[in-house]
C-alpha cells in the first residue's frame, strides 16, 4: 500500500462547479497534514494545513479523519484560477522530519 | 521577503557526471529539505538538514549527498549521474525541526536533465 493515495483524476468541472478531493495515509504516527497546490512546471505551494476539528479558507475546505486515516478536500464555486495539481502531504512522524506527498490531482476548471 | 531561493534554474548534463544544486531557506529558517519531483509523480523526500546536521534520510542511494553551511544555506550533490536522475530538484524550508509549525516552503526548483 503507498504511504499516500490520491484520487487519480484528473477532474474536469465548470466554473462555479463544487468539487472533491480524497486522500488516504498509511502511516498511523503522521501528525501533520496538508493541501500542497501545483501548477504546471512550478513549485508546490502550501494551500491549508489539515487539522483535526476541519478547517475552511474562503471557498477551500479540509477534513481528517485519524481513525479512518483519511484527508479531505473540498472546493466551492470552482474558478479557472484553481485549475492545478493538487497534492495530498502528511508528515513522516511525530518530529515531521519528511514530508510524504501523494501522487496528485489534477483539475481542469472550464468556462 | 526573499522566498527559498534555488540555483542553478535549469542544468544539463551526461550520465556519469557528477552535480552540484545550492539552495537558500528563507532568513529566519533552519532547516533545509531536498525533495526530488520525477514527472507525474509527487516529490520524495531525500534529506532534512538543520544546524548543518542531517536529521532524515530517504531512500536514496549513496550518490545523492548534502550539506548545510553555517548561514543555513545548503548543497545537494549528486555522484555518477544516471538518466533516472533526471527531475525538478526542489528545496524546501522551515524554520525548526521540532515544535507545531511543520509546514515547509519550497523553492522554484532546479530542473535537471541528464542525457
Amino acid at each position: 500500500r503507498k504511504e499516500v493515495e490520491q484520487d487519480p483524476g484528473p477532474f474536469n468541472v465548470p466554473e462555479g462547479a463544487t468539487v472533491a478531493f480524497n486522500c488516504t495515509y498509511s502511516n498511523s504516527a503522521s501528525q501533520s497534514f496538508f493541501w500542497y497546490r501545483q501548477d504546471c512546471r512550478k513549485e508546490p505551494k502550501l494551500l491549508m494545513s489539515v487539522y483535526s476539528s476541519g478547517n475552511e479558507d474562503g471557498r477551500f475546505t479540509a477534513q481528517l479523519n485519524r481513525a479512518s486515516q483519511y484527508i479531505s478536500l473540498l472546493i466551492r464555486d470552482s474558478k479557472l484560477s484553481d485549475s492545478a495539481t493538487y497534492l495530498c502531504v502528511v508528515s513522516s512522524n511525530q518530529a515531521g522530519t519528511a514530508l510524504i506527498f501523494g501522487k496528485g490531482t489534477t483539475l481542469s476548471v472550464s468556462s | 521577503d526573499a522566498g527559498v531561493t534555488q540555483s542553478p534554474t535549469h542544468l544539463i548534463k551526461t550520465r556519469g557526471q557528477h552535480v552540484t544544486l545550492r539552495c537558500s531557506p528563507i532568513s529566519g529558517h533552519k532547516s533545509v529539505s531536498w525533495y526530488q519531483q520525477v514527472l507525474g509523480q509527487g516529490p520524495q523526500f531525500i534529506f532534512q538538514y538543520y544546524e548543518k546536521e542531517e536529521r532524515g534520510r530517504g531512500n536514496f542511494p549513496d550518490r545523492f549527498s548534502a550539506r548545510q553551511f553555517p548561514n543555513y544555506s545548503s548543497e545537494l550533490n549528486v555522484n555518477a549521474l544516471l538518466l533516472g536522475d533526471s527531475a525538478l530538484y526542489l528545496c524546501a524550508s522551515r524554520e525548526t525541526v521540532g515544535g507545531a509549525t511543520y509546514e515547509q516552503y519550497f523553492g522554484p526548483g532546479t530542473r535537471l536533465t541528464v542525457t
